[in-house]
């Protein structure tokens, strides 16, 4: 186990609706990042939060935003879905914000899209 | 465009089979590489990794990889594989971008049979 939980763990929405989905971090760990993997494909980056403000963020369209409170843990939020965003979602937490790609994932939580 | 590719996308293997799974990255500049593993119903995580020194880095359950900058590959490799080696197996780098932004292939299946 990583201590990373996310939730839900599967969820069906339709075109046009929105979605958030909630990680709670490793035990100190400041820093969050979001993957989507698609089915068949690797996680591809989506954003990383530090210290509450987004400090990097990957080819992902304004629709996909996000949030980290006071205590690490991160929301990231999906405004008006495609059907292409149906994907298994990945939250993952590190102690450090720099490029050291220690990353410690959580289960994922995912999401098909009708 | 950094990307990651992995040859393979599915393999077979009979236990006590030696195993190497080919990784290849385009990327001109300075790059840490990791090997992240996936076993079935559990959340992925980090095998090994290199950042520099020696080429040839361990990881852990008897698993290696290397890195030759020439050929712009990290492959890994295992001398025995057992059963409980099946898993979904991820070669990623990171970009020297001040966050935690990982670079995954598409994975390559590693199916082991008794």
């Amino acid at each position: 186990e990583t201590g990373v939980t996310q939730s839900p763990t599967h969820l069906i929405k339709t075109r046009g609706q929105q979605v958030t989905l909630r990680c709670s971090s490793q035990s100190g760990h400041n820093t969050v990042s979001w993957y989507q993997q698609a089915l068949g494909q690797g996680p591809q980056f989506i954003f990383q939060y530090y210290r509450e403000e987004e400090n990097g963020r990957g080819n992902f369209p304004p629709r996909f935003s996000g949030l980290q409170f006071p205590n690490y843990s991160s929301e990231l939020n999906v405004n008006a879905l495609e059907l292409d965003d149906s994907a298994l979602y990945l939250c993952a937490s590190s102690p450090v914000t720099g490029n050291t790609g220690e990353l410690f994932f959580g289960e994922g939580s995912r999401l098909t899209v009708l | 465009a950094q990307s990651v590719s992995q040859h393979n996308h599915h393999v077979i293997l009979s236990e006590a089979a030696s195993l190497e799974l080919g990784c290849n990255y385009s990327y001109g500049g300075t790059v840490n590489l990791f090997w992240y593993v996936q076993y079935p119903g559990q959340h992925l995580q980090l095998l090994l990794k290199y950042f520099s020194g020696d080429p040839l880095v361990k990881g852990i359950k008897g698993f290696e990889a290397e890195f030759i900058k020439s050929k712009f590959s990290f492959n890994l490799r295992k001398p025995s594989v057992q059963w409980s080696d099946t898993a979904e197996y991820f070669c990623a780098v990171i970009l020297n971008t001040g966050f935690q932004k990982l670079v995954f292939g598409t994975g390559t299946r590693l199916l082991v049979s008794p």
